[in-house]
């Protein structure tokens, strides 16, 4: 079975440019998270999907950043203009259910991303 | 803010040395988990410890829990160079949104 695969494994843009990133979680997770690590910090929290539906996006920085979930299945992640502070590494992992009982994520290998 | 703190923030040790890595986080929990990021990859679960439970064993990984003091401890015991990497302790809410520390990275010299 495949896991969380990400697109593009690194992206090196200028300031201002648009980036997209993609994140297919594994078949038949609802859930599904993107996180980042800024470099040396930690990582954080950005949102979280079930199915389609935003559950949770306190974590998004502003309105520079743009997520998607059509139909459930894989999400897209844009920063638009992005800006020297995005560079970092976004993770997307995805779980079955959520609620009180765990669920382990399962993360994808994520995305580099460089703001030149 | 961080909900768990990790230090020390490096360590390194030899092959053969066990390795040490505590953390702290600051509410309530159900659970805490580590995780291990190896240079250029994903995050990897390692181990998961429930709120009622005091000490947990996965191979060669020992993980400690005081709710009490509201930490953890990881121990990587026989390391070894593939154990190179950054681990990160989180704890989850009710969603599932995992919440980490800022990570210890460990380098396993041979």
């Amino acid at each position: 079975e495949a896991g969380v695969t990400q697109f593009p494994s690194h992206s090196v843009i200028e300031k201002g440019q648009t980036v997209t990133l993609r994140c297919d979680p594994i078949s038949g997770h609802d859930n599904l998270y993107w996180y980042r690590r800024v470099m040396g910090k930690e990582i954080k929290f950005l949102l979280h999907f079930v199915k389609e539906s935003k559950q949770d996006e306190s974590g998004m920085p502003n309105n520079r950043f743009l997520a998607e979930r059509t139909g459930g299945t894989y999400s897209t992640l844009k920063v638009q203009p992005a800006e020297l502070e995005d560079s970092g590494v976004y993770f997307c992992a995805s779980s079955q259910e959520s609620g009180d009982s765990y669920n382990e994520q399962f993360f994808g290998p994520g995305t580099r991303l460089t703001v030149l | 803010s961080q909900q768990g703190e990790e230090d020390p923030q490096a360590l390194s040790i030899q092959e053969g040395e066990n390795a040490t890595m505590n953390c702290s986080y600051k509410t309530s929990i159900n659970n805490l988990q580590w995780y291990r990021q190896n240079s250029g990859r994903g995050l990897v679960h390692l181990i998961l410890i429930r709120s009622n439970e005091r000490e947990k064993h996965s191979g060669r990984l020992r993980v400690t829990l005081d709710t009490s003091k509201k930490s953890s401890s990881l121990l990587i015991t026989a390391s070894r160079a593939a154990d190179t990497a950054s681990y990160f302790c989180a704890t989850t809410d009710s969603w599932g949104k995992l919440q980490f520390g800022a990570g210890t990275q460990v380098v396993v010299t041979p």
